[in-house]
């Protein structure tokens, strides 16, 4: 059936390094994604957004590619900050997914552990 | 910043018995959300709102649920007879619309006994 995934569930980095968070989606008319980070009991906070008419989007040290192709989207986070250590989930939304018209469907979360 | 928020943050129930979550969404925001997450595991959808009525549902939402805006600015999940399954993270949130992002609040850490 329809799904959100994440590859990895731990991601360990060093402080100041490059962070690539990955996940696959297989539902096709998925047209709008969303990167959640939720840090310990929190909400999800958004990050950033791309819809299926990109392939490419950047705010402020974050980059989301989607690869619609392979449906494959990535999170990359630049410079990473010990604050940037949190659960990190994609999210997907589009007809006749999981959720239905409206509703998200999340990827079980990757955690990330920024190293000093 | 305007944010969703939740009440209360931390419920305890006995098995049977009836709860409401509170939320109170974005105030310029038209649709409402409940999710849900099990300990440990992804967050799930559970119901939409939007215009007084409930827009999408998914399979959890059961008949034990159900959802109301009882005035303009709360939103409240009922859940009527709890079961030891229910026991979860609610999240509430809100959005512009059904195209726009949604906004998650805290969330409220359900547990029955």
């Amino acid at each position: 059936g329809e799904s959100v995934g994440l590859h990895l569930p731990t991601l360990s980095v060093q402080e100041g390094d490059n962070s690539i968070i990955n996940c696959a989606y297989s539902n096709s008319a998925s047209d709008y994604f969303i990167w959640y980070k939720q840090e310990s009991g929190k909400g999800p906070q958004f990050i950033i957004d791309i819809r299926s008419n990109m392939d490419k989007r950047q705010g402020q040290r974050v980059t989301v590619l989607l690869n619609k192709t392979v449906k494959h989207l990535s999170l990359q986070i630049a410079a990473t900050q010990p604050g940037d250590s949190a659960v990190y989930f994609c999210a997907e939304k589009g007809m006749d997914s999981g959720g239905g018209a409206d509703g998200l469907t999340f990827g079980k979360g990757t955690h990330l552990i920024i190293q000093p | 910043e305007p944010e969703v928020t939740q009440t209360p943050s931390h419920q305890v129930t006995q098995m049977g018995q009836e709860v409401i979550l509170r939320c109170v969404p974005i105030s310029n925001h038209l649709y409402f959300y409940w999710y849900r997450q099990i300990l440990g595991q992804k967050v799930e959808f559970l119901v939409s709102f939007y215009n007084n009525e409930i827009s999408e549902k998914s399979e959890i939402f059961d008949d034990q649920f159900s959802v109301e805006r009882p005035d303009g600015s709360n939103f409240t999940l009922k859940i009527r007879s709890t079961k030891l399954e229910d026991s979860a993270m609610y999240f509430c949130a809100s959005s512009t619309s059904s195209q726009e992002t949604q906004y998650f609040g805290p969330g409220t850490r359900l547990l029955v006994l």
